[in-house]
């Protein structure tokens, strides 16, 4: 089974642009999380959908966005791009099936804002 | 603020040797705990999740729970160099019966290095 894919892998922008991430679930995983990992503040949720809705949110400004398709795919936007927004975002699937509904991280994008 | 504490490191265990990992966290409500392995450069991986009390096993590696403490460890066990990464753990509120609750809070990491 593939696992999640995440579009693009690396990203230049500078400030004021906005930027979307695409990620794409494992198969069959209709739960998608965010979150952004940085070196000072680690891996900090950003939100996560679940059947193309929203269903927690971390504490992030209103420039940080997100969206589910109905094929289970994400993505995410961040509009007027701040420096402090460089980090490597990364997505999350879970089968949504407890007791098992581990996250599955895909390999990221790295955004970097001159 | 539900916070998750590891020790930074860098932790440093001879190869062969068991190398521990210790994780606190603040929520009492929290049900489910994860490790997950972190190479340079790259996303982070699972290794294990636990949700009762007591020992969890697989192959080299084993975490312990303790919710009473709010105390959660991995032990690996005949440490290789390829264990050599950072380590993280995270915590999942709420009960595990709870379909809606996907937020994962994480650990800064410990990184670990074996030394051949």
């Amino acid at each position: 089974k593939a696992g999640v894919t995440q579009t693009p892998r690396y990203l230049i922008k500078t400030r004021g642009q906005q930027v979307t991430l695409s990620c794409s679930p494992i198969s069959g995983h209709r739960s998608v999380s965010w979150y952004q990992q940085t070196p000072g503040q680690g891996l900090q949720f950003l939100f996560e959908y679940f059947s193309e809705t929203q269903r927690n949110k971390g504490n992030f400004p209103g420039r940080f966005s997100g969206r589910q398709f109905s094929n289970s795919r994400s993505e995410m936007n961040v509009s007027t791009l701040e420096l402090g927004d460089s980090a490597l975002y990364l997505c999350a699937s879970s089968s949504d099936r407890v007791p098992t509904d581990t996250q599955y991280f895909g390999p990221g994008t790295r955004l970097t804002v001159l | 603020q539900k916070e998750v504490e590891q020790n930074s490191g860098p932790l440093s265990v001879p190869e062969g040797a068991i190398a521990s990992l210790n994780c606190t966290y603040s929520d009492r409500g929290s049900q489910s705990f994860f490790w997950y392995r972190q190479y340079s450069g790259k996303s982070p991986e699972l290794i294990m999740f636990i949700y009762s009390n007591g020992d969890k096993e697989d192959g080299r590696f084993t975490a312990q729970l303790n919710k009473a403490s709010q105390y959660v460890s991995l032990l690996i066990r005949d440490s290789q160099p390829s264990d050599s990464a950072t380590y993280l753990c995270a915590v999942r509120e709420g009960a595990i019966s709870n379909f809606g609750n996907e937020k994962l809070t994480f650990g800064t990491g410990t990184r670990l290095t074996i030394i051949p």
